[in-house]
């Protein structure tokens, strides 16, 4: 059964720092990994999906890679601003499962 | 930007109502799913749904769960006689052509059962 993880589950940093968020993931066998931001009582926003295939993603500040043998995935947030202030989420789409299996998600407090 | 939109927002029923929660996929996505997050827990995984029938399904959508596609843009979750542990945020989402393509998830149906 898949797991995901996300560590640590708060982050707190200074306005301008950059940020670096992990997810680790038990079965490498997935097709390919989301990260979501999620506002407190809100829906979840996609930011990035990477491709099992792939080692990298980009999008403006945000940065994701991946490294699937090892079960590992990592987003970058370059330069960070009070607005990033929201809980992360990973998700990992399994090869064999309409389903996306998420991790616990890690909470970011961007302080000015 | 189209987006998925969900009906209602926020819905307080007592233990052993039927409830209907609606979604409104994005117009040409042909993968729609269904998911929950308890207060302080992961989202999980509910149902999928395509080509009109459940692609696949959790431990957790028992009997007293289906869903529906009613017509050409609705899609909803119904829990038959909801129990005090069906209290959560229900999110729908959709994707394009292929499961495996980016999931857009809607604002979410906050359900208290009491």
């Amino acid at each position: 059964k898949q797991e995901v993880t996300q560590i640590p589950a708060a982050l707190s940093v200074p306005e301008g720092e950059n940020l670096v968020l992990n997810c680790s993931f038990t079965d490498s066998a997935i097709y390919n990994l989301q990260w979501f931001r999620q506002d407190p009582g809100k829906g979840l926003t996609s930011l990035l999906l990477i491709q099992s295939s792939q080692r990298e993603q980009t999008s403006g500040r945000l940065n994701a890679s991946l490294d699937k043998s090892s079960g590992r995935s990592t987003l970058y947030i370059a330069a960070s601003q009070p607005g990033d202030s929201a809980t992360y989420l990973c998700a990992v789409f399994k090869a064999a499962g309409n389903k996306l299996t998420f991790g616990g998600g890690t909470r970011v407090l961007v302080k000015p | 930007e189209p987006e998925v939109t969900q009906t209602p927002s926020h819905q307080v029923t007592q233990m052993g109502q039927e409830v209907i929660l609606r979604c409104v996929p994005i117009s040409n996505h042909l993968y729609f799913y269904w998911y929950r997050q308890i207060l302080g827990q992961k989202v999980e995984f509910l149902v999928s749904f395509y080509n009109n029938e459940i692609s696949e399904k959790s431990e957790i959508f028992d009997d007293q769960f289906s869903v529906e596609r009613p017509d050409g843009s609705n899609f909803t979750l119904k829990i038959r006689s909801t129990k005090l542990e069906d209290s959560a945020m229900y999110f729908c989402a959709s994707s394009e052509v292929i499961p495996e393509e980016t999931q857009y998830f809607g604002p979410g149906t906050r359900l208290l059962v009491l």
